[in-house]
């Protein structure tokens, strides 16, 4: 079936660094790819997503692309905050159930 | 505010019990979601509800039933909880347009 692999943290960065986490996916179709968010004590929100390939996602800073040919779709952020300290999580769907990777924690110091 | 509502932040209980976990939605939303989450393994669907008195199986739904009598309304039910069952559970919803998922905060159910 389908599914997203996507990079283990936990990852600490400081402020101000560059962020990127690698998510990579299998699906027989052409599924649509999010990027969804939990900061602590929370639920899931969404940052971004795609539906087709060439689409870039982009939210907060945040920017995603959805690359057909390597099937990926990393998550990027050119200067990190202490607030964007959070679960990150890639998802697809080919329908409306998600199908999450294994979540990347990351932790930012001021 | 549209939201989904988790009746319960944190629950306690006993092996063998029976458990009843809450879900509410305010958006007339057709489908709802259980997922329970755990490090390392990130979200994985235990059941889905596309409709009043419909499910479906999900990717993990041994030990676990649902009920949905009510649009508005989806509960997840542990009929005898084990340990390994120790999670933390997000119910979702959404209409047709995936991109509307709304997740609740979770319930973070400990079994001893």
């Amino acid at each position: 079936g389908d599914s997203v692999t996507q990079m283990e943290g936990p990852v600490t960065l400081s402020e101000e660094a560059f962020l990127t986490i690698n998510c990579t996916y299998t699906a027989t179709g052409y599924p649509s790819l999010f990027w969804y968010v939990q900061y602590p004590g929370e639920g899931l929100q969404l940052l971004l997503k795609a539906t087709k390939a060439d689409d870039k996602g982009s939210n907060k800073g945040f920017e995603a692309t959805y690359r057909k040919e390597t099937t990926s779709f990393h998550l990027e952020k050119g200067s990190v905050q202490v607030s964007d300290s959070a679960v990150y999580f890639c998802a697809l769907t080919p329908d409306y159930k998600l199908s999450f990777g294994a979540g990347t924690t990351v932790t930012v110091r001021a | 505010d549209v939201k989904v509502t988790q009746s319960s932040r944190y629950l306690v209980k006993r092996t063998g019990e029976k458990v009843f976990l809450e879900c509410v939605q305010d958006m007339d939303h057709e489908n709802m979601f259980w997922y329970r989450q755990d490090p390392g393994l990130g979200l994985r669907l235990i059941y889905f509800s596309y409709d009043v008195k419909m499910k479906e199986k999900g990717d993990i739904p041994e030990g676990y039933s649902v009920s949905r009598e009510k649009k508005e309304r989806f509960s997840l039910i542990l009929e005898s909880a084990s340990t390994n069952q120790t999670s933390m559970y997000l119910c979702a919803s959404t209409d047709q347009d995936v991109y509307g998922y709304t997740f609740g905060s979770g319930t973070r159910l400990t079994v001893v």
